[in-house]
């Protein structure tokens, strides 16, 4: 079945430091792709997605592209800040059948340090 | 806008006794999902809901589980009797249609010991 696989963490990073999360997944359809943000104590909240092949999302200065050719949906920030510390979560989405049903990798905690 | 709401947010129980879940979801939404996320692995769908009737449940250990949502509205997810493996934290989320943006709630993380 569908399956999305994490970089293991946890991270740790210095404030304005580079990040890149990686996932990578396996489908048998064309899923749609998305990102989750869990800060402490909160519901899980959507972060990005990208529907289709060569699809950018951004949102909050974090952008993924959907890679298809590398079933990839990398992670990136240019420079991040003590706020961003949280767990990611990457996911699919197989819309068949007129439902989405959700697919997670299994979390990457990050830690940004001052 | 009231987001999803969730009670309780922690329950401790011990192996074999029982344990409900109450999940509210944002108005006007048709769509409601029951989410088991285990320490250290992302969530898992146990059971979506269309208004009040169900639409997937094959992730659902139906042994134990079971799920309502009596009049398309608010939700309650149970376990009976329940085992150590159950330890978890319960998410619902809802979502205005079935494929559009799930929204999800804080979660009940349950410790059965």
């Amino acid at each position: 079945g569908d399956s999305v696989t994490q970089m293991e963490g946890p991270v740790t990073l210095s404030e304005e430091a580079f990040l890149t999360i990686n996932c990578t997944y396996t489908a048998t359809g064309y899923p749609s792709l998305f990102w989750y943000v869990q800060y402490p104590g909160e519901g899980l909240q959507l972060l990005l997605k990208a529907t289709k092949a060569d699809d950018k999302g951004s949102n909050k200065g974090f952008e993924a592209t959907y890679r298809k050719e590398t079933t990839s949906f990398h992670l990136e920030k240019g420079s991040v800040q003590v706020s961003d510390s949280a767990v990611y979560f990457c996911a699919l989405s197989d819309t068949g059948q007129g439902a989405q049903k959700l697919v997670f990798g299994q979390g990457t905690r990050l830690t940004i340090n001052p | 806008e009231a987001g999803v709401a969730q009670s309780p947010r922690y329950k401790i129980i011990e192996k074999r006794q029982s344990v409900a879940f109450w999940c509210n979801p944002i108005s006007g939404h048709a769509t409601l999902y029951w989410y088991q996320q285990i320490l250290g692995q992302g969530p898992k769908l146990l059971i979506q809901f269309q208004n009040n009737g169900v639409v997937d449940d094959s992730q659902l250990p139906k042994d134990r589980f079971s799920a309502e949502r009596l009049k398309g509205v608010d939700s309650t997810l149970k376990i009976q009797p329940a085992k150590l493996e159950d330890s978890a934290v319960y998410l619902c989320a809802s979502s205005l249609k079935p494929t559009y943006e799930q929204y999800f709630g804080p979660g009940t993380r349950l410790t059965v010991t």
